[in-house]
């Protein structure tokens, strides 16, 4: 089958550094992709890793471990802006993306 | 328009009911998808199109019909609605269908009741 795991809940101080992580196991793994949805609003795209390793873009990084099945999405320099729901998502072959159930970041003052 | 639109944007349907809602893309992107996004159950897959033309089910395809006669058209039809189809559904489109990057419509708030 197909799924990935990452936590529920995450809360974090306001100039403070997040971590959010996602295991997977998914068949035909070929890349993790992360989301961002506030809240009633639609998912928007954040990163893609297909290697190992860490992608920055601006405040945000993400990493991928493919011999570990583990990534994670890094945020820095944390705003109140960035309370949202963040999906992390695995590609596979030449079937659509399936993505974890996603967590909450709580940004407080 | 430019990207990926919905409609309605909310919907409050008596159970039995046939509805369809629409999605609609003008970016030419190849691959269109279907989500619904309930509250601690994050997105799950209801249909996909990797190409006008042809279709696929996702995860949670049962009461659910789509077709794509053309690129940017995906409509996804309920035959007979009933009240746990009651969801938040997303329309996406990506280049293809192994694309990373999905650009998300703004959804659908439906009701059945």
């Amino acid at each position: 089958g197909q799924s990935l795991e990452q936590p529920s809940e995450v809360t974090a101080v306001e100039g403070a550094i997040v971590q959010i992580n996602c295991t997977y196991q998914t068949s035909g793994f070929y890349g993790l992709s992360w989301y961002q949805q506030h809240d009633g609003g639609a998912p928007t795209f954040l990163s893609y890793n297909a290697l190992d390793g860490l992608e920055e873009t601006g405040r945000f990084s993400s990493f991928l471990s493919r011999s570990d099945s583990y990534g994670y999405l890094l945020l820095q320099e944390l705003q109140m802006k960035d309370s949202a729901s963040y999906f992390c998502a695995a590609g596979r072959g030449n079937t659509p993306l399936v993505f974890g159930k996603g967590t909450r970041l709580s940004v407080i003052a | 328009i430019a990207g990926i639109t919905q409609a309605p944007t909310s919907q409050i349907l008596a159970a039995g009911r046939r509805m369809t809602l629409r999605c609609t893309q003008d970016m030419r992107h190849n691959a269109m998808y279907w989500y619904r996004q309930d509250l601690g159950l994050g997105l799950r897959l209801i249909h996909y199109s990797n190409t006008a033309g042809t279709t696929g089910k996702g995860e949670v395809p049962d009461g659910y019909s789509v077709s794509r006669a053309n690129t940017d058209d995906f409509p996804l039809t309920l035959a007979s609605a009933v009240p746990s189809q009651t969801s938040v559904y997303f329309c996406a489109s990506s280049v293809e269908g192994t694309s990373n990057e999905q650009f998300f419509g703004p959804g659908t708030r439906l009701t059945v009741l």
